[in-house]
This record gives structure tokens, C-alpha cells and sequence, in this order.
């Protein structure tokens, strides 16, 4: 039931360069949410987006949301060799809000 | 100092015993969620539990079962029947904030099986 599916898989950058990751989903969404993984650790929670919002900003975070394509894109401006982590995009669930359902993420790696 | 804990961070077993992973929070939240993820993958539903004495299958609970007894405590059992237990194990809780449930994880439990 997965139904976010982020775009690239991986990706690589120098320290100080902005990182862009996208997400797409299949079904109509109240709200879609971005979270971080670091390397075997639990998920952290980074930005929630509602369906009637188009952008929102947390400090060097940037997330948009284009309902009529189904898609939301991460920014990361300047970013620092701590970024280097999974970042996953998570959709409620059809008809259960509580529940959400995660993509197979976006492998960030910042090279110093 | 609010949060959930995940106990032990490393699971040994051997094949064909039941082991039992603990999860605790203290954050006041009434769900909680049972999360398996594998390598380069993303995230697994396995049980989740809307409130004490109810919870629900996720997309793969089979091999697996769970408790709750407590609001703070949902304890997840592998058992000898989970074909491919090997696996890092989520726990989460979530509250209802700015019209969404935000998601809140526990440091995870990293299970070998051999």
C-alpha cells in the first residue's frame, strides 16, 4: 500500500550546495509530511504541508505541495555535512488518517 | 525528558525462538505503530494500536503479534512463524498536530535471527 515514492534514490553534493528531492503519491492527501533518517536511528519528524498550502519554510528547509500533480518537493539550502541522512516523504492513509504510509526514501549524502 | 523508548538496541536469536521487542513512551499519546524496515528500504506497517486494548493489522503483521495493555507500552513479538525476521524494528507514537498525525520514532531494535 505504499503511495509516496521519492525521487532520486540518491544523491550527492558538495557542502554549502542546495539538495532537492521530490515526492510523488497516487491518491488525493490532507497533508503530507517529510522526515530524516539518520544511518540507524529512528525517524526524526522535519515539516508537515496541509493540501491547502502550496509551500511552507523551517529554517534551510523548503517543502512545496502541487496537488493538481500529485507531487511535493524538499529543499535543503546550504547544506552541511550533518544533512547527510535518509529523507522519506509519508501520506495518510485512504480513510485513516492516523496511519501513514512511507516511500523508500532519498539517500542524501553531503560531501564536506 | 519526553520521548520513546526502544529496548535492546541489538536482538540476537536463534531460528525458531519467539523473542519479544519492548517499546515505551511517555509522551501521552494514545497511538502507537510497529514499523519493520530493511535495507535501502523504506518502511513496513506490521501493527498498529489506536488506543489501549485495541490495535490493528498492518501490511505485513503475519508472523508477528502484539499487546497493549498499558497506554505506554506496546510490546512486539516475533514469532518462530515470521519466515524473514531479520530486520530493523520502528517503533513510533503520534499525536494530531496542525491538522496531521505527526509521527514520533524510537531509536529502533536491530534483530538478527540465525
Amino acid at each position: 500500500s505504499q503511495q509516496g515514492e521519492e525521487d532520486p534514490q540518491a544523491l550527492s553534493i558538495q557542502e554549502g550546495e542546495n539538495a532537492t528531492m521530490n515526492c510523488s503519491y497516487k491518491t488525493s492527501i490532507n497533508n503530507l509530511q517529510w522526515y530524516r533518517q539518520n544511518s540507524g536511528r529512528g525517524l526524526v519528524h522535519l515539516i508537515l504541508i496541509r493540501s491547502n498550502e502550496r509551500e511552507k519554510h523551517s529554517g534551510r528547509l523548503r517543502v512545496t505541495l502541487d496537488t493538481s500533480k500529485k507531487s511535493s518537493s524538499l529543499l535543503i539550502t546550504a547544506s552541511r555535512a550533518a544533512d547527510t541522512a535518509s529523507y522519506f516523504c509519508a501520506t495518510p492513509l485512504s480513510g485513516s488518517a492516523r496511519q501513514l504510509t512511507f516511500g523508500s526514501g532519498t539517500q542524501l549524502t553531503v560531501l564536506p | 525528558d519526553g520521548g520513546i523508548t526502544q529496548s535492546p538496541k541489538y536482538l540476537f536469536r536463534k531460528e525458531g525462538q519467539n523473542v519479544t521487542l519492548s517499546c515505551e513512551q511517555n509522551l501521552n499519546h494514545d497511538a502507537m505503530y510497529w514499523y519493520r524496515q530493511d535495507p535501502g528500504q523504506g518502511l513496513r506497517l506490521i501493527y498498529y494500536s489506536q488506543i489501549v486494548n485495541d490495535f490493528q493489522k498492518g501490511d505485513i503483521a503475519e508472523g508477528y503479534s502484539v499487546s497493549r495493555e498499558k497506554k505506554e507500552s506496546f510490546p512486539l513479538t516475533v514469532t518462530s512463524a515470521q519466515k524473514n525476521p531479520t530486520a530493523f524494528y520502528l517503533c513510533a507514537s503520534s499525536i494530531n498536530i496542525a491538522g496531521g498525525y505527526e509521527q514520533y520514532f524510537g531509536p529502533g531494535t536491530r534483530l538478527t535471527v540465525t
